[in-house]
């Protein structure tokens, strides 16, 4: 069974920075390209960045570009999203989804909150 | 940027009814088109992919048609487990795969 564990959220002031965390199991982890998506409350979600199954391929939403960093660990089956410089608008649900295009596995996400 | 459309933002229906949901793309899509439920607390899952596939032990009252700008997700039969917001989101033109607003599918 495919898991997703996120984790490393929390309430940070306005250009502040967090460094998010997913632990995946239960599939070969360096096989598959992840991605982060985000949920603001009552909103639909919000593709924010992928990266391909090696990690020398990296992608992001123009609403991060240049701020949020993408990586991934194969060696510890984990996925990381350090995001710096965050805005009032980066106040989500961030979830880590497995896949690049079609996200058949979600995790439970972790709540950023951006606020003075 | 793809912008993704969905209607009616909220849909009533009585328990054993059908329900049609639609979304529409600004730009053509091939077939490029998945439709998710999420209830509430819960993550987004996968029930349609490329239009009409359908994920993993998604049961058949789920189904998915259209081509081009034009989707739609027919549920049949709707039980209480049914009765949630569904999104349907476009992989077509990517970066980015862009959602659309959701349709909450209530009980009447």
């Amino acid at each position: 069974e495919v898991q997703l564990l996120e984790s490393g959220g929390g309430l940070v002031q306005p250009g502040g920075s967090l460094r998010l965390s997913c632990a995946a199991s239960g599939f070969t982890f360096s096989n598959s390209a992840m991605s982060w998506v985000r949920q603001a409350p009552g909103k639909g979600p919000e593709w924010v960045s992928a990266i391909s199954d090696s990690g020398r391929k990296t992608y992001y939403a123009d609403s991060v570009k240049g701020r949020f960093t993408i990586s991934r660990d194969n060696s510890k089956n984990t996925l990381y999203l350090q995001m710096n410089s965050l805005r009032a608008e980066d106040t989500a649900l961030y979830y880590c989804a497995k896949d690049r295009l079609v996200h058949d596995s979600w995790g439970h996400g972790t709540l950023v909150t951006v606020s003075s | 940027e793809i912008v993704m459309t969905q209607s009616p933002a909220t849909l009533s229906v009585s328990p054993g009814e059908g329900a049609t949901l639609s979304c529409r793309a600004s730009q053509s899509l091939s077939s490029n088109l998945a439709w998710y439920q999420q209830k509430p607390g819960q993550a987004p899952r996968l029930l349609i992919y490329d239009t009409s596939t359908r994920a993993t032990g998604i049961p058949a009252k789920f189904s998915g048609s259209g081509s081009g700008t034009e989707f739609t997700l027919t549920i049949s039969s709707l039980q209480s487990e049914d009765f949630a917001v569904y999104y349907c989101q476009q992989y077509n033109n990517w970066p980015p795969g862009t959602f659309g607003q959701g349709t909450k599918v209530e009980i009447k």
